[in-house]
């Protein structure tokens, strides 16, 4: 079972960016997906849930209206789409799947290694 | 408003052992947490889901060193015989309807 997450980089503050995450060993479309952030120094901050079947999403305040998460079943990879960048996005990016089949909001039992994102001039 | 609670930091020696506590929100006490451990420079790895009553269910791997623990609001982890690779900051978790919150971490200083 793993997560291999990526599409890290630099991006100007107001730019775009979409992390992706590849999954590998569960079968994908059973279980929801959360993102995961953590700033440098800091700790852990939820920022996004999708459903096994992509049919309900919920996000952290501080995302809302500028992050987008979705998830291709038939590839096995979910994204997080982030606009309207700020400095403070600045972040390891971890995607964490969730430990039961079928639940949405509940235990994290497989973390990815994370993807940075620098929003900086 | 669900809120996690955790001291900063902890410490003991190497074989001794050590225990961690993450407190619930006042009307969030039965609640059902886990715990994450992030070694220096890696991802976080699941330990255990906790439940109110003390009973719990470990990850894949993780050492019989690791044991959850409740009393009332409070959710417990305790490290056996320290070992050096157990220096890691150590995360719990709960959940609400559409919502994950963590607590801000306890960081375990082996001596």
């Amino acid at each position: 079972v793993q997560l291999l997450e990526s599409g890290g980089g630099l991006v100007q503050p107001g730019g775009s960016l979409r992390v992706s995450c590849a999954a590998s060993g569960f079968t994908f479309s059973s279980y929801a997906m959360n993102w995961v952030r953590q700033a440098p120094g800091k700790g852990l901050e939820w920022v996004s849930v999708i459903s096994g079947s992509a049919d309900r999403t919920y996000y952290a305040d501080f995302v809302k209206g500028r992050f987008t998460i979705s998830r291709d079943n038939s590839k096995n990879t979910l994204f997080l789409q982030m606009n309207s960048l700020r400095a403070e996005d600045t972040a390891v990016y971890y995607c964490a799947k969730v430990l039961d089949f079928g639940m949405i909001t509940w235990a994290f039992d497989i973390w990815g290694q994370g993807t940075m994102v620098t929003v900086s001039s | 408003q669900l809120v996690l609670t955790q001291s900063p930091s902890a410490s003991a020696s190497l074989g001794a052992s050590v225990k961690l506590t993450c407190t619930l929100s006042r009307r969030h006490s039965s609640y059902v947490i886990a715990w994450h451990q992030q070694q220096p420079d890696k991802g976080p790895r699941y330990l255990m889901k906790l439940n109110s009553d003390g009973s719990h269910s470990k990850g894949d791997g993780i050492p019989d060193r690791f044991s959850g623990s409740s009393s009332g609001a409070e959710r417990y982890l305790t490290i056996s015989s320290l070992q050096s690779e157990d220096e890691a900051d150590y995360y719990c978790q709960t959940w609400g309807t559409g919502i994950q919150v963590f607590g801000t971490g306890t960081k375990v200083t082996v001596l």
